[in-house]
C-alpha cells in the first residue's frame, strides 16, 4: 500500500461545478497537509496548507482534513477552465522535512 | 513573494556526461532545500533535503555519488547529475523553505540524457 493514495483521474467537469479532489493516506504521523496545482512541464504551485484536522478556505477553495479517517480533500467552488491542471495532494510529518505526494488528479474543466 | 527559480529549464546531453542544475531562492533565505524529481505521468518523489552548510540527506535508493547536492549559501543550491544515462532523463525540481514556514517549488529542470 503507498502512503498516499490519489486518484489519477482524468477528472472532466462542466465549467461552474463544484469539484471534488481527494487523498487518503496511511502513516499516522503526517501532521501537515498541502494541495498543489501543477500545470504542464511546470513546477507545483501551492494552493492550501492545513494543519491537523479542520477546514479550512480560500476564496474558490476549500481544504478539508479528517486525520480519523485518513483522507483530506479539496473543494474548487465555480471552477473555470483556467482551473485545468494536475492537483497533488502532499502531506508530511513525523520528524521529516521532505514532502510525500499524491498521484496527482488530472483535472479538466470543460468551457 | 516566495519566488524560486530553477536554471536550466531544459538541458539535453550525452550519456556519460555531468549535468549542474541551480535552485536559487530569489526574495527569501532557504534555510532548507529539497531536490525532488517527477517522470511522466507520475508524482513527484524527494531525492534528497539539503541544510545550508551542511551535507545532503539522501532518501532511500538514491545514489548520493550520483546526484551531488550542494548547498553552499542560504540561496543557492545544486544538482549534479554524474555520469548521466538515459534512465536519469526526468524533470528536477527544486523547493526551498524558510525556517518554519512551507515550500515553495521552482518551475522544474527537464533533463533528457541520449
Amino acid at each position: 500500500q503507498k502512503e498516499v493514495e490519489q486518484d489519477p483521474g482524468p477528472l472532466s467537469v462542466p465549467e461552474g461545478a463544484i469539484v471534488s479532489l481527494n487523498c487518503t493516506y496511511s502513516n499516522s504521523a503526517f501532521q501537515y497537509f498541502m494541495w498543489y496545482r501543477q500545470y504542464s512541464r511546470k513546477g507545483p504551485e501551492l494552493l492550501m496548507y492545513t494543519y491537523s484536522s479542520g477546514n479550512k478556505e480560500d476564496g474558490r477553495f476549500t481544504a478539508q482534513v479528517d486525520k480519523s479517517s485518513k483522507y483530506i480533500s479539496l473543494f474548487i467552488r465555480d471552477s473555470q477552465p483556467s482551473d485545468s491542471a494536475t492537483y497533488l495532494c502532499a502531506m508530511r510529518g513525523g520528524g521529516a522535512d521532505g514532502l510525500t505526494f499524491g498521484k496527482g488528479t488530472h483535472l479538466i474543466i470543460q468551457p | 513573494g516566495a519566488v524560486v527559480s530553477q536554471h536550466p529549464s531544459w538541458v539535453i546531453c550525452k550519456s556519460g556526461t555531468s549535468v549542474k542544475i541551480e535552485c536559487r531562492s530569489l526574495d527569501f533565505q532557504a534555510t532548507t532545500m529539497f531536490w525532488y524529481r517527477q517522470f511522466p505521468k507520475q508524482s513527484l518523489m524527494l531525492m534528497a533535503t539539503s541544510n545550508e552548510g551542511s551535507k545532503a540527506t539522501y532518501e532511500q535508493g538514491v545514489e548520493k555519488d550520483k546526484f551531488l547536492i550542494n548547498h553552499a549559501s542560504l540561496t543557492l543550491s545544486t544538482l549534479t547529475v554524474t555520469s548521466a544515462h538515459p534512465e536519469d532523463s526526468s524533470f528536477y525540481i527544486c523547493s526551498a523553505r524558510e525556517m518554519g514556514n512551507e515550500q515553495f517549488f521552482g518551475p522544474g529542470t527537464r533533463l533528457t540524457v541520449l
